[in-house]
Parts: structure tokens; sequence; C-alpha cells
């Protein structure tokens, strides 16, 4: 079945950098758009970035721009999420999400998503 | 940016009951618009997209209608696995925005 599995979260100190990891399984991983999606503890959700099927486009969030870095690599079906400078409000369930229509970049929707990774920034 | 604002925050309802949730953008998004919905210590699952087309495997109680700026999500009679919190995200342009929240409390 589809599936998408993050990893990477943990405790880490406001400034110093982390990397999350998403693999995808059961379908086509190379003609979806992907996306990070988080959100920080009692709170609604925030989109982070998103990444085209073919690593060519990506889109982030002012709040990450700068900071985080969208990437994929189609041969290990993995999406990543580099975190750099982190700050307290960084902390969050960060999720990986599946665009739901294949081989487009004009569809936004998010029809499959991972059970989530939790990033702690705290000195 | 687009500014989504839900409405209520929050509702509580009975087992049976019709419940509407208000989506409303900051400018226009045509229909692109999707509802989710997550329970507690879980990830969120698409109910609908395009403002009115309903995911594949998701019961026909649930529909989506609206487009421009003011968009609903109606459960028709709900049911004790409906009780969960609901989100409105528009996909019009970057940034992607998602509402604040509505959430489905049991009377």
């Amino acid at each position: 079945q589809v599936q998408l599995v993050e990893s990477g979260g943990g405790v880490v100190q406001p400034g110093r950098s982390l990397s999350l990891s998403c693999a995808a399984s059961g379908f086509t991983f190379s003609s979806y758009a992907m996306y990070w999606v988080r959100q920080a503890p009692d709170k609604g959700l925030e989109w982070v970035a998103v990444i085209s099927y073919d690593g060519s486009k990506t889109h982030y969030a002012d709040s990450v721009k700068g900071r985080f870095t969208i990437s994929r690599d189609n041969s290990k079906d993995t999406v990543y999420l580099q975190m750099n400078s982190l700050r307290t409000e960084d902390t969050a369930v960060f999720y990986c999400a599946k665009e739901s229509t294949v081989t487009t970049y004009s569809y936004f929707y998010m029809d499959v998503w991972g059970k989530g990774t939790t990033v702690t920034v705290s000195s | 940016d687009i500014q989504m604002t839900q409405s209520p925050s929050s509702v509580s309802a009975s087992v049976g009951d019709r419940v509407t949730i208000t989506c409303r953008a900051s400018q226009g998004v045509s229909s692109w618009l999707a509802w989710y919905q997550q329970k507690p210590g879980k990830a969120p699952k698409l109910l609908i997209y395009t403002a009115s087309s309903l995911q594949s495997g998701v019961p026909s109680r649930f529909s989506g209608s609206g487009s421009g700026t003011d968009f609903t999500l109606t459960i028709s009679s709900l049911q004790p696995e409906d009780f969960a919190t609901y989100y409105c995200q528009q996909a019009h342009s970057f940034p992607l925005t998602f509402g604040g929240g509505t959430k489905v409390e049991i009377k």
C-alpha cells in the first residue's frame, strides 16, 4: 500500500541543523510532487515546502525560506528536508505528504501523509 | 499571502446532526480549495479537493461547496468517527495556506 515514513527528528539546539528524510513506497515516487507540512504543539497545520516530481521546481514558506532546503532522490524514493539555523519556533511535528495528481506542478493537494517526525528546538 | 479563516473554531454536535463549517479566503481562490480531517495524534486526511470533489474512499456524508472566497464543508449526518479537527487549505497560489481549524466535539 502507499506509505510514507519520516525519520530524522530529534532534539537540537537553536542555531543548529537537522536533516529529515521521508521514504516512500507503494507508488511511482518519481511521478509525484512531494510536500513537507508541520504542526507546532497544539497548533494548526503550516505548509513548509514542496518539490516537483522531477526536482526541478521548489517553493517554500516565508518562515523557512533561506534556512530550509527540500530535495529528492528519485532513485531512492526519498524526499529530504535540510533544516539549518533552527529556531525555537521551528519546534513541531513534521509531516511528509504526497501530491494527489500525477506528473503535475499545478494541483497542490496532499492525498497521502506520513505519521510525522518530531523536531524539538531547545537549549 | 492568502489568509484562510475558518468558523466556527469549535462546534459541539450530536451523532446524526448536520454540521457545516465555513472557510473564507482573503482573496479569491477560484475552486482551488481542499478540506482535511485530523484526529488527535494522527496525520491529516484529505476529504475534499477542488472545493467539491470527494476524495476516493471518503464517505458521501461529507460534501464541499463554494468558490471564490467562501466555502463550506458539510457533514450531513455526524458519525462517531467524525469527531475531529477539520482544516481548509487553499491551493491557488504560494504560499499554500491552511485555515486555523474547526474542532468538532461531542455534545
